[in-house]
């Protein structure tokens, strides 16, 4: 079961224009994790926030993380083309077995048109 | 996906077969995953292995068997092939951090795309 849901599943926008996904959860977690996944390759990590940090930045990627509504998003801003690609998110949550695994949602599908 | 090799690159089997994936890492990481994926459900783990000589099972463990040969590779291995183990499988890998197993940044590799007929 897929513990962090991506919200929109599909997402097209011009170039130059933000963009923003969005991710919730349903039990606490330990760190939320984004990647990004270009047409038949692996995934690529984004940023990592720990669940005692609200926000992050890096270059035109900010991630906010919201505990207390189990919610995460992310923005690009000033999108380009090459930003198109699949976005995923991983939450990081303690197991039943004393292990920390990530469980990815199924991702926003992002179209930056030229 | 620079640190993380896969072979083979593509698969395709007869319902019945058997194959092994192969994964090699040249990070010196602790842990190691493997995933699938299939359209419209994201990656779901199969099983991983928090250091060399130890295996756990994730969440589709059923029709997989892994083997942590070493630090650097991590196999996985389909007893029997069915045509719903067609899938997208990826192999990744992670320092581990302070905490534990899946606590810090994952490192793809660029998969293998098996189809099981």
């Amino acid at each position: 079961s897929q513990q962090g849901e991506e919200d929109p599943q599909a997402l097209s926008i011009q170039e130059g224009e933000n963009a923003t996904m969005n991710c919730s959860y349903k039990t606490s977690i330990n760190n939320l994790q984004w990647y990004r996944q270009n047409s038949g390759r692996g995934l690529v990590h984004l940023i990592l926030i720990r669940s005692n940090e609200r926000e992050k930045h890096s270059g035109r990627l900010r991630v906010t993380l919201d505990t207390s509504k189990k919610s995460s998003s992310l923005l690009i801003t000033a999108s380009r083309a090459a930003d198109t690609a699949s976005y995923f998110c991983a939450t990081v949550s303690l197991t039943s077995g004393g292990s920390y695994i990530p469980t990815f949602g199924r991702g926003t599908s992002l179209i930056v048109h030229p | 996906n620079a640190g993380v090799t896969q072979t083979p690159k593509f698969q395709v089997l007869k319902t019945g077969q058997s194959m092994t994936l192969q994964c090699a890492q040249d990070m010196n990481h602790n842990s190691m995953y493997w995933y699938r994926q299939d359209p419209g459900m994201g990656l779901r783990l199969i099983y991983y292995s928090a250091s060399e000589g130890t295996t756990d099972k994730g969440e589709v463990p059923n029709g997989y068997n892994v083997s942590r040969l070493n630090k650097r590779e991590f196999s996985l291995r389909l007893e029997s092939a069915a045509p719903s183990q067609t899938s997208v499988y990826f192999c990744a890998q992670g320092a581990g951090g302070l905490a534990g197993v899946g606590t810090d940044t994952q490192y793809f590799g660029p998969g293998t795309r098996l189809t099981v007929l």
